[in-house]
């Protein structure tokens, strides 16, 4: 089946560091969103991206639908630590009724 | 607000034995999912459904069975657990399906 190549798989960071995460596809993407998942919970979703080169923010986190439509980028900016997490990417490949595609998420530590 | 709430949280199943996992939604949203998370694996669709009556296949189905007589409610069965099965579950809805909602999640382990 389709796949979304997520990068990096994990990550250790000081508290108030910047993140930088992406997924990539071989495949074109009608729609990007980025889920975040909280220890023992279910993903809740941080940003939702429609059109190539859109640039979305929610607060401290910036999302990038990518030009080729083959890729995304979230970025956080000054990392707390409830920012820890595992963050998927998902992706649209068809219209209504199209599943979603998840990726296998970044895993996010943040030291203190 | 209740949101999506999944029953049970916890179950210990031995191989071959049934059971029902209940998804509930009181968000009047059309799409309903199911999904399974493994370490290492993101989150695989199980089954989902765009609206009461309908079911369709996912990317891992095999071995599970999806029933959506109503419109909140979203059932997922397990006829003869297999220790493959051990995961942690995840229902998820939304009104369109893209923005999905998802539950706490059910951790089954098959012993």
């Amino acid at each position: 089946g389709q796949q979304l190549n997520q990068s990096p798989q994990s990550m250790f960071i000081q508290e108030g560091e910047d993140v930088s995460m992406n997924c990539t596809s071989s495949s074109i993407f009608n729609t990007w969103l980025w889920y975040k998942q909280d220890p023992g919970e279910g993903p809740v979703l941080l940003i939702a991206l429609y059109k190539a080169g859109e640039l979305t923010s929610n607060g401290r986190l910036t999302a990038q639908f990518g030009i080729t439509r083959k890729d995304s980028f979230l970025n956080i900016s000054a990392s707390i630590p409830s920012d820890v997490g595992i963050y998927f990417c998902a992706g649209q490949l068809g219209g209504a009724g199209t599943a979603l595609i998840f990726g296998k998420g970044t895993t996010l530590s943040v030291s203190s | 607000n209740a949101g999506v709430t999944q029953t049970p949280k916890f179950r210990v199943l031995k191989t071959g034995q049934s059971m029902t996992l209940l998804c509930a939604q009181d968000m009047n949203h059309e799409y309903m999912y199911w999904y399974r998370q493994d370490p290492g694996m993101g989150l695989r669709l199980i089954h989902y459904s765009v609206g009461e009556g309908t079911t369709a296949k996912g990317e891992v189905p095999d071995g599970y069975n999806v029933s959506r007589l109503k419109k909140q409610n979203f059932l997922l069965g397990l006829e003869s657990a297999a220790p493959s099965q051990t995961s942690v579950y995840f229902c998820a809805s939304g009104r369109t399906n893209e923005k999905l909602f998802f539950g706490s999640g059910t951790q089954l382990s098959v012993l």
